[in-house]
């Protein structure tokens, strides 16, 4: 199995700051990573894809970087609406697996 | 996108089986492949298996043994049977689609249902 790990767990930020979140694989998988937010209560919800493509409708102030075992996730400007759980998960090999997720809460 | 709405009991016995299914609407089955993960507080989010509409089938080697997942394209329905369940499959499941080319990520997701294991 490809293993992925997520820093921090959880953060906090306040409205208007800039969130680096990193993912790292266990082994190289291109560019084959995806990150998802998540709220309470709801389904993942496709961000990014190909490590740095924004999903449609998806604000711009979301960005992806990163190709081989390491790749960030990274939010300009945090909204409210932006405060919730963030996972990656590589699409390299078809035993897909997630990150544990970030979460970003309100300082 | 499409829409998918997971059904099926909330509540399973230990040691019997778990069946969910999986109904899409906005668009055709016939195309993408179609997933199952699930959601624990133990494990995360956990990959359970997919199909493709034309019937090949991947699973989770440790899933494997006790997970068939089905299609059935008149319905526009696709299915999920996990056999002798244990407190440890309790866990929100959802159900998923990615795009049938390599490297895609899972675009639609339904809104999950909680499926309990409990006596």
């Amino acid at each position: 199995d490809i293993q992925m790990a997520q820093s921090p767990s959880s953060l906090s930020a306040f409205v208007g700051d800039r969130v680096n979140i990193t993912c790292r694989a266990s082994q190289s998988i291109g560019r084959d990573l995806n990150w998802y937010q998540q709220k309470s209560g709801k389904a993942p919800k496709l961000l990014i894809y190909d490590a740095s493509t924004l999903q449609s409708g998806v604000p711009s102030r979301i960005s992806g970087s990163g190709s081989g075992t390491d790749f960030t996730l990274t939010i300009n400007s945090l909204q409210p609406e932006d405060f919730a759980t963030y996972f990656c998960q590589q699409s390299y090999r078809t035993l897909f697996t997630f990150g544990p997720g970030t979460k970003v809460d309100i300082k | 996108q499409v829409q998918l709405q997971e059904s099926g009991p909330g509540l399973v016995k230990p040691s019997e089986t778990l069946s969910l299914t999986c109904t899409v609407s906005g668009g055709s089955i016939s195309r993408y492949y179609w997933s199952w993960i699930r959601q624990s507080p133990g494990m995360g989010l956990e990959w359970i298996g997919d199909i493709h509409y034309s019937g090949t089938t991947n699973y989770n080697p440790s899933l494997k043994s006790r997970v068939t997942i089905s299609v059935d394209t008149s319905k526009n329905q696709f299915s999920l049977r996990l056999s002798s369940v244990t407190a440890a499959d309790t866990a929100v499941y959802f159900c998923a689609n990615r795009r049938e080319v390599i490297g895609a990520p899972f675009d639609s997701w339904g809104q999950g249902t909680l499926v309990t294991v409990s006596s």
